[in-house]
């Protein structure tokens, strides 16, 4: 079965630090997606990144960047200078190949609080 | 314009009464999914529609029932609810294939009483 670990339940950090969130995922597809979401207080998930099974390639996206290692199955996610509207929780999940679309399988979330 | 639109945003419902969940996409997406959210677990995936035909079933009781009259609505009509059951109820869609995201909505926050 599928199974997404986010082991932090909480982070602090005084704003401008930097902060990594840890993922770790256990699947026997050899394709499938991997995914972080923001859920700030308003409570929509907030769509940050999909990542393909067969792309190791880190990523940055201004003040975002993800570091993907598939051997040792995990989809970490960096926020470098951290802000206080950077404070929600975050989900990282794992999708199987789907016709339909995805069936999302979500870890339980890392509360990210940034104090100013 | 919210890509997806949840109403109501609250709902406080006695066990007794009968409710509905609704949600509606202005995305052109083709598939939509109800997702749970409560304090003790994990984002639970419920249901899954695909061009408005049922494609995924996760064991939910059936005091949740849901209909996709067309591919930018959804609906969970809900009866005899339990305590239990109050939670963030989340409405998602997405493109059909497999390299998708989906987009979600701001979910209906329900408390059962």
């Amino acid at each position: 079965a599928q199974k997404v670990t986010q082991a932090q339940t909480e982070i602090s950090v005084v704003e401008k630090e930097d902060v990594t969130l840890d993922c770790v995922y256990e699947t026997r597809d050899t394709t499938y997606y991997l995914f972080w979401y923001k859920q700030p207080p308003s409570g929509e998930l907030v769509f940050l990144i999909r990542r393909n099974s067969f792309d190791e390639q880190n990523e940055i996206s201004g003040r975002y960047s993800w570091n993907f290692q598939k051997s040792t199955s995990s989809f970490n996610f960096t926020i470098t200078a951290s802000q206080v509207v950077d404070s929600a929780v975050y989900f990282c999940a794992l999708s199987e190949a789907a016709e339909y679309g995805n069936k999302l399988v979500f870890g339980a979330g890392t509360i990210l609080r940034v104090k100013s | 314009e919210t890509g997806v639109t949840q109403t109501p945003r609250h709902l406080v419902m006695g066990m007794t009464n009968k409710k509905s969940l609704k949600c509606e996409q202005h995305l052109g997406h083709n598939a939509m999914y109800w997702y749970k959210q409560s304090a003790k677990k994990p984002l639970e995936l419920m249901f899954v529609y695909n061009f408005k035909e049922q494609t995924e079933n996760n064991s939910v009781p059936s005091r949740f029932s849901p209909e996709c009259p067309n591919s930018s609505h959804l609906f969970l009509h809900l009866h005899t609810l339990q305590p239990e059951d109050s939670a963030l109820y989340l409405c998602a869609s997405s493109r059909t294939g497999e390299d998708t995201e989906a987009f979600f909505g701001q979910g209906t926050r329900l408390t059962v009483v």
